[in-house]
């Protein structure tokens, strides 16, 4: 299986701030990397998808990028709603496994 | 509108068995992937196996491999995850995904609101 780190696994920052996480991977994934917002009691949200696309809906203020096995979300000038937990997953190869999250509060 | 709707919150003691279900809407069921991902308290996700309802067609996570059975009714656009016989360690919050694509890359992008299985004596 390939395994995911992230880090930090957790993040203080304040609104208007600008974050950056970072997501590695335990071998060259391309840039086969998802990532995910989870907020407590709501389902899981796909925020980028080929390490750099923006989903359809996602406010640009999300960004990814990397390839191989150094990746990083940005998210500029944070907002209220923007606290919440981030994953990383690889969808290189099966198990596609997920990163172990980065909590993001204030 | 895509949505995929699961089942509630289910009870159980140790060594029952357990099956929820996973309703898919606003889309053709039978051709895309659903996937199953773990959360267990306090914990991130884990990817467990997923499923293409057309013709059932399973891979799973060697983690989850003999521990749970993934399956598909495409006729009444639903998935499902079951154990025969359930342990306290598989308490914790199920989430079905659709798998999205776009070209070569793939993503869970429609997301269940999870099903919460809590087992205990």
């Amino acid at each position: 299986d390939i395994q995911m780190t992230q880090s930090p696994s957790s993040l203080s920052a304040s609104v208007g701030d600008r974050v950056t996480i970072t997501c590695r991977a335990s071998q060259s994934i391309s840039t086969f990397l998802n990532w995910y917002q989870l907020k407590a009691g709501k389902a899981p949200k796909l925020l980028i998808y080929a390490a750099s696309s923006l989903q359809s809906g996602v406010p640009s203020r999300f960004s990814g990028s990397g390839s191989g096995t150094d990746f990083t979300l940005t998210i500029r000038s944070l907002q209220p709603e923007d606290f919440a937990t981030y994953y990383c997953q690889q969808s290189y190869s099966t198990p596609r496994t997920f990163g172990p999250g980065t909590k993001l509060d204030i | 509108e895509v949505q995929l709707v699961q089942s509630g919150a289910e009870v159980k003691k140790p060594g029952e068995s357990l099956k929820i279900s996973c309703k898919g809407s606003g889309y053709r069921f039978a051709t895309y992937w659903i996937g199953w991902v773990r959360q267990m308290p306090g914990k991130g996700l884990e990817w467990m196996g997923i499923i293409y309802p057309g013709d059932s067609d399973t891979r799973y996570s060697p983690s989850f491999q003999g521990q749970v059975t993934i399956s598909a009714d495409k006729s009444i656009s639903t998935a499902f995850l079951q154990w025969s016989s359930l342990k306290a360690s598989d308490t914790a919050m199920y989430y079905c995904a659709r798998r999205g694509f776009d070209s070569k890359w793939y993503y869970f992008d429609y997301w269940g609101q999870g099903s919460l299985v809590t087992v205990s004596s």
